[in-house]
């Protein structure tokens, strides 16, 4: 149990488009999911945290304008990168939390890489 | 203000071996400490995890130890397998901060076999 899926896995795109990244909860409702952004070798960071049906809560730094989350079900949180730029290609990973306990799933990451 | 502290950066050990990670926090209000694996190019995958209230905790070959007072905790992989190799992050919650992950800044293992 306790399975969350990313969709892509990878994805190339022009500097200047957006990219959606889907997040999904299989098996559980994720009451709460996170974002987070990894550079190579480097740890986690964490970009927002999202919860059903409200808007997501930003961390310090991170543009919200250019980051859109949305998370619209119990199973499901979507990043979209607008107007992507190559600083922006990282691995972007999410994870979800159910009502029940503290543990954080999290999906198997999505590789953005922007021409 | 990097809040959790891992250490080493890299560890290499031979097949058998015990692996051992160390980690610092400073906030006393995390209440909740999880070991995470990660495979390059995957998801992190959470290993074990432990509440302040106990000093240790076993599942398998991976045993956390906790110390409360000198606000440090360790993971130890016993009788290391070339599958571990892995980069292992600590991380730390505070529920009453909405359980956000502050995660140290990861320890890449090697097994030699």
């Amino acid at each position: 149990g306790a399975v969350v899926s990313q969709h892509p896995s990878r994805v190339i795109c022009k500097s200047g488009t957006s990219v959606k990244i889907e997040c999904r909860s299989l098996d559980f409702q994720a009451t709460t999911m996170f974002w987070y952004r990894q550079f190579p070798k480097q740890s986690l960071m964490l970009m927002a945290t999202s919860n059903e049906g409200s808007k997501a809560t930003y961390e310090q730094g991170v543009e919200k304008d250019k980051f859109l989350i949305n998370h619209a079900s119990l199973t499901l949180s979507t990043l979209t990168v607008t107007s992507a730029h190559p600083e922006d290609s990282s691995f972007y990973i999410c994870s979800a939390r159910g009502d029940l306990g503290e543990t954080q799933y999290f999906g198997p990451g999505t590789r953005l890489l922007v021409l | 203000q990097q809040q959790v502290k891992q250490s080493p950066q890299s560890l290499i050990v031979q097949k058998g071996g015990i692996s051992i990670i160390n980690c610092a926090y400073e906030n006393t209000a995390f209440d909740y400490f999880p070991w995470y694996q990660q495979f390059p190019g995957k998801g992190p995958a959470l290993l074990i995890a432990i509440r302040p209230d106990v000093s240790e905790k076993k599942e398998g070959r991976f045993t956390i130890s906790f110390n409360k007072s000198a606000k440090q905790f360790s993971l130890h992989i016993m009788d290391s397998q070339p599958g571990d190799s892995a980069t292992y992050f600590c991380a730390a919650s505070n529920e009453a901060a909405g359980n956000k992950l502050t995660f140290g800044g990861g320890t890449r293992v090697l097994v030699k076999p």
